[in-house]
């Protein structure tokens, strides 16, 4: 699986939209961008994934650049329950395989008041 | 989206002893499986790849023979810790492949050896 890199940490109030950033220049043609988030002594909760087109879900967006060497996750309304840290992690999908998510250090995200 | 179950969410073992970490996908069958292991202040490491009924594939530096891994159905897999000292102790996850290829986690599993 491609590396990618994130901002070790990130403030954000409360209310505003947070962006995370991550760098993945040497994904490729058929691998995906993954966002998970895990807050403190949980497991990773899933976020939102995509391959090339910007995607929407309940909990956030993802923005893909068109060369897909970077991507963002947007949480338009960040609250204290946002506080967590967020991995942005690249994966190959092929079919009638599972691969693994590889993680990084990801980037620890604090919503403040 | 889909969830997965891990029991017992914490545990307190004795040094030498073994210890059983059950996860199971409630709403969807998983053929793969994932155990990751994380010790404070760090970020997951995956221990094993989990698919039923055949070994599970472990990734380098992970020795197979303590931590036993089965997966005997479509929606359980057991991770045991055998003969756990107290540098075992840590938060173990384990995760599973659901429909749409998308990977989901169970809450994960304290262990403390003592």
């Amino acid at each position: 699986d491609a590396k990618t890199t994130q901002p070790t940490s990130m403030d954000c109030a409360e209310g505003r939209a947070a962006n995370l950033p991550c760098n993945h220049s040497t994904i490729s043609g058929n691998e995906y961008v993954y966002w998970y988030r895990q807050i403190h002594s949980q497991g990773p909760q899933y976020i939102i994934h995509g391959l090339k087109n910007n995607e929407t879900n309940e909990m956030a967006s993802l923005i893909i650049t068109e060369d897909r060497k970077s991507s963002t996750l947007i949480l338009p309304h960040a609250t204290l329950r946002d506080t967590a840290v967020y991995y942005c992690i690249v994966r190959s999908i092929n079919t009638g395989t599972a691969s693994k998510l590889t993680f990084g250090t990801g980037t620890r995200l604090q919503v403040t008041l | 989206g889909a969830v997965v179950s891990q029991h017992p969410s914490w545990v307190i073992c004795k040094s030498g002893t073994s210890v059983k970490i059950e996860c199971r996908s409630l709403d969807f069958q998983a053929t793969t499986m994932f155990w990751y292991r994380q010790f404070p202040k760090q970020s997951l490491m995956l221990m094993a790849t989990s698919n039923e009924g055949s070994k599970a594939t472990y990734e380098q530096g992970v020795e197979k023979d303590k931590f036993l891994i089965n997966h005997a159905s479509l929606t359980l897999s057991t991770l045991t810790v055998t003969s756990a000292h107290p540098e075992d102790s840590s938060f173990y996850i384990c995760s599973a492949n659901s429909i749409g290829n998308t990977i989901y986690f169970g809450e994960g599993s304290w262990l403390t050896v003592v």
